[in-house]
Order: C-alpha cells, then structure tokens, then sequence
C-alpha cells in the first residue's frame, strides 16, 4: 500500500515569514495529491491539491510542488498570518478504485506575531 | 449548501459496548469514506462506500468494526465490544463521483472508551 511520510512534525516561523512542508510517497502510481489544513477542534479543510500531471500549483500565498520522480511533493505558504497556525497534513490516493486517502503524520504550524 | 455532518459529537462509553457513529453526507455525493485519527496522529482510511457497489473494508483494523450505507446516503460505523485503543476521532468524507477528487470532511466524533 501507499505510505506517506511528512516533515517536519512541528514549525514555528515568525510572521511574514516563509514557511515549508515537505511529503514523500512510496506507490508511483499515486496521481492525485491533496493538502488540508485543521484547526484545533475543527474538521480537516481542503487548502489545495494538485494532480500528476502538473508540477506547481498556486493559489495566493500558497502553493504546492510535486517531483513525480523522486515521489515528493511540498506545501509552500508566503508570508504567514497567525491565522495559519494550524496542522496541515498532506496526502496521496490513486484515480482508481475507492481514491482513499493515505495522509501524512501532520505538520503542527506556529506562526508567532 | 450543507457539507458533511456527524453525530454525535462526542461519545463516551465504557469498554465492552458497542457504539453507533452516524455520517450524512453532501447530499449527491456518492462516494463516502469513513477515517480515524488517534490523538497526534494522521488520518487512517477505514472504509469505503460507492453508490450501490460492494464496500471497501480493506482498512478496517478488526472484526469489531462494521459500517453500513443505506439508500446510498446516511452511513452508520459501529464498534462492538469497544476497547481503549478504540479512542480516537471518527471522521466521515464524502466526495461526488466524476472528474473531482476532492473530499470534504465533517466535524466527527470524539469516541472516548473508559
């Protein structure tokens, strides 16, 4: 099966500062890889995804990259707020069959003001 | 519109019974998937419904875990003869078949075992 291995655990930037999560995955034939975000207490929210077939993906201040070579992809924001304090987990699923998630550990972003 | 929801919030039982946990997915979306996270911890696939189709259970961690879709809608996840190790936050995810593969999740339930 997929394994989704995420880094780092925990990262505290200062405000207006860049801050950078990277994923690895193992199953090649992963094609489809989603980022949420969750706040304490709350349900998880899609913030961006990007599919194989592209390289890099932005939205505003984020953005996200994939190397389908060397199976890993990242999470870049710009000039963090303290509203995105938060954990962040990446994915990968497949196209086919049920297209379940295989989530990374989760990244827990502090963002200090 | 209305996205996923859950319910209940937050159950707490004691070890040996069973529990119900009950998702109402986006309405239309015929794809639901139902997940645990363990305090600190990512989200772990547990089961997968498509329309009228057999059931993924290939991440189901025992046979005490069970989950049913009727009418292709509301789903229901029971644990019997829960344990500890059962805590953990149950979250439901439903997605519309076709070109998107986009999840949205609800708020779960935060099933604590004594």
């Amino acid at each position: 099966g997929e394994n989704v291995e995420q880094h780092p655990s925990t990262l505290s930037v200062q405000e207006g500062d860049s801050a950078v999560i990277k994923c690895t995955y193992s199953d090649s034939a992963s094609n489809y890889f989603p980022w949420y975000k969750q706040e304490l207490g709350k349900r998880p929210q899609l913030i961006i995804d990007i599919r194989s077939n592209v390289g890099e993906k932005k939205d505003q201040r984020i953005a996200v990259t994939l190397n389908k070579t060397a199976k890993h992809f990242s999470l870049h924001i710009t000039e963090t707020q303290p509203e995105d304090s938060a954990v962040y987990f990446c994915a990968a699923s497949k196209k086919t069959g049920a297209n379940n998630l295989f989530f990374g550990t989760g990244t827990r972003l502090t963002v200090i003001p | 519109g209305a996205g996923v929801s859950q319910s209940p919030s937050n159950k707490v039982t004691e070890k040996g019974k069973d529990v119900e946990l009950r998702c109402d997915p986006i309405s239309g979306h015929t794809a639901l998937y139902w997940y645990r996270q363990s305090l600190g911890q990512g989200l772990e696939f547990l089961i997968y419904f498509q329309g009228n189709s057999a059931p993924d259970k290939s991440g189901l961690p025992s046979d005490r875990f069970s989950a049913e879709r009727t009418g292709g809608s509301v789903s229901t996840l029971t644990i019997q003869r829960t344990q500890q190790e059962d805590s953990a936050v149950y979250l439901c995810a439903s997605r519309q078949q076709g070109s998107t593969d986009t999840q949205y999740f609800g708020p779960g339930t935060r099933l604590t075992v004594l």
